[in-house]
């Protein structure tokens, strides 16, 4: 069984500087994949970034970064230079590679809600 | 086609009666999932169908929950007999159903705003 843990409800940051989104999970999965999705008022999920358990660097995208740290099981989203446009929903998820049964279903966590305040 | 498309986009319906959800995935995607999100909670995982795989149904909340794929496309998720806790907002998401990689990831459709009055 896999469980993504999002311990920050709401968050609030200044234009322009850095906040960190936590993401704890657990999974007897020997080989997995973590992904971060964005959901902005509109609703869409967009896809952020996504992170490989054994890719030895940690991922970036442009201002979106992932603090991998395998041996404490968290995946912590960073945003750097935030902007006003990344107020909305983030969600945390991740999957194993080999599942049981072949289906890759993801499991998403209950969101982190970050206001970027002007 | 180029995204996920759902429809409707907004459904308003009466307690008790039926509705259908469906969802059109990225062409080529074999794998489908519908999610469901209740206001300010994560994604609840509903049923997922990979090719001609029998589903995996293990996520519906009760048997008023059904869904079918037609032709490995598209989707229709219905729900009968609505109840007031139904009220959600029904994602739909395909994927490559191979492993890893960002190129594999999931996309989602901009989802049906269900609300049972």
């Amino acid at each position: 069984a896999q469980k993504i843990t999002q311990t920050q409800p709401g968050m609030f940051v200044q234009e322009k500087e850095a906040v960190t989104l936590d993401c704890t999970y657990d999974t007897s999965d020997p080989s997995y994949g973590l992904f971060w999705y964005k959901q902005p008022s509109s609703g869409e999920m967009i896809f952020l970034i996504y992170q490989g358990s054994y890719d030895q660097q940690n991922a970036t995208e442009g201002r979106y970064s992932l603090n991998f740290q395998k041996a404490r099981k968290s995946a912590n989203l960073v945003i750097s230079a935030s902007q006003l446009g990344d107020s909305a929903m983030y969600f945390c998820a991740m999957r194993g590679d080999f599942p049981s049964g072949g289906s890759y279903i993801p499991t998403f966590g209950r969101g982190t809600s970050l206001i970027v305040h002007p | 086609g180029a995204g996920v498309s759902q429809s409707p986009s907004n459904k308003v319906t009466e307690k008790g009666k039926d509705v259908e959800l469906r969802c059109d995935p990225i062409s080529g995607h074999t794998a489908l999932y519908w999610y469901r999100q209740s206001l300010g909670q994560g994604l609840e995982f509903l049923i997922y169908f990979q090719g001609n795989s029998a589903p995996d149904k293990s996520g519906l909340p009760s048997d008023r929950f059904s869904a079918e794929r037609t032709g490995g496309s598209v989707s229709t998720l219905t729900i009968q007999r609505t109840q007031q806790e139904d009220s959600a907002v029904y994602l739909c998401a395909s994927s490559l159903n191979i492993p890893p990689g960002p190129a594999y990831g999931y996309t989602f459709g901009s989802g049906t705003r269900l609300t049972v009055v």
